[in-house]
Parts: C-alpha cells; structure tokens; sequence
C-alpha cells in the first residue's frame, strides 16, 4: 500500500534558520504530494503541492520538489519565522481518487 | 467567503452516548471526508463521500456513521461501539473525484469523559 515517511520532531530552530523537513513515499504510479499546516487549535492548510515529478510547489516562501527517482518530497524555506511554529505534514494522493495518504507529521518550533 | 464549517469546536460526552460532529461546506465540492486525528499519528480516513447519498468507509470506520443528504453537509456520528473517540476530528471536501486536492475545516475536539 501507499505510504509517506516524515522526519521525526520537533525540529527545533532559530529564527532565520534554513528549514528542512524530510518526506519520502512509498506508491505506484505518479501521486500527487503535498505539503500541510496545521498551526495550533486548527485544522489544516494547504502549503504547496506538486503534481508530476521534477515539479516544484512554493508558497509564503516554503518549497519542495517532486523527485521521483529518490521518492522524496522535501520541504525547505531559506529563512524560518516565529509564525512558522507548527505541524507539517507530507501527503499523497492520486487523481481519480482523491483520499489522502498522511505522513505523522512533523512539529517546528521556531524561537527568536 | 466560502468555506468548511465544523461544530462545534469542542464537545464533552459521558462514555457510551452516541454523539454527532457537524460538517458544512459552501463551496460546492461533491467530495466530502472524516478523518480523525491522534497525538504523533498524523491523520486516518473515517468515512467519505464522492456524491450525495453515497459513502465509503476509509481506513478506520467502525464505531463511526455518516450520511450524505445534501451536498453541502456531512454529519459524522460516533457510536458507542468506538472503543476509543477522544480525538481531533477533521472534515475535509474537494471539487470531485477528478482532483486531489482537499481543503479542510477547523476541526472539533471530542472529549469522552
């Protein structure tokens, strides 16, 4: 079955650090990937995406690149805030049948 | 402003009671979904629904219900057959069965007491 890898957390930065969190998938086939925020108390958002391989998602600053050959989908922004702390979270999902497959999700906790 | 709307955003039942979580959307998505959410365990599909009066059971259905009368709402009932309901829950459409991405609500914190 499909499945997605995260990093463990929390990661633990200062404030202008270069962020990277780790996702690796396991699927046939091209899914789709994702990248989810979770900010406390609240449900999720949707970061960025990335529909085919080679694909790069951006959004607020916040990257990933679809790479297929090493199955990763890697999340990075050059200069981390305090209002980034949150839960990230990697997914999949295909077109045609749009259930997500969620990684555990990966905490950040950016101090000043 | 269009949107996923769940009630309420906490909710405090004594063991055994059946409880129901409201889910609405007024963004005309035909694809509706429960997922439940634990500490350290992401996120797992209850139910969902591509169309009105049709459903499917996700990964971890059982003690759970839902119905899809109207398009725009997907009420999650949680039984008294589910062995452990204190959790985040999450709602969640999408425009159809033809895309992938979904768009979330605020979620509702159910506590069993």
């Amino acid at each position: 079955g499909n499945s997605v890898t995260q990093m463990e957390g929390p990661v633990t930065l200062s404030e202008e650090a270069f962020l990277t969190i780790n996702c690796t998938y396991t699927a046939t086939g091209y899914p789709s990937l994702f990248w989810y925020v979770q900010y406390p108390g609240e449900g999720l958002q949707l970061l960025l995406k990335a529909t085919k391989a080679d694909d790069k998602g951006s959004n607020k600053g916040f990257e990933a690149t679809y790479r297929k050959e090493t199955t990763s989908f890697h999340l990075e922004k050059g200069s981390v805030q305090v209002s980034d702390s949150a839960v990230y979270f990697c997914a999949l999902s295909y077109t045609g049948y749009s259930t997500l497959t969620f990684g555990k999700g990966t905490m950040l906790l950016v101090s000043p | 402003d269009g949107g996923i709307t769940q009630s309420p955003k906490y909710l405090f039942r004594k063991e055994g009671q059946n409880v129901t979580l409201s889910c609405e959307q007024n963004l005309n998505h035909d694809a509706m979904y429960w997922y439940r959410q634990d500490p350290g365990q992401g996120l797992r599909l209850i139910y969902y629904s591509q169309i009105v009066n049709d459903f499917q059971k996700g990964d971890i259905a059982e003690g759970y219900s839902v119905s899809r009368e109207k398009k725009e709402s997907f009420p999650l009932t949680v039984t008294s057959a589910q062995k452990n309901p204190t959790a985040f829950y999450l709602c969640a459409s999408s425009i159809g069965l033809d895309t992938d991405t979904q768009y979330f609500g605020p979620g509702t914190r159910l506590t069993v007491l």
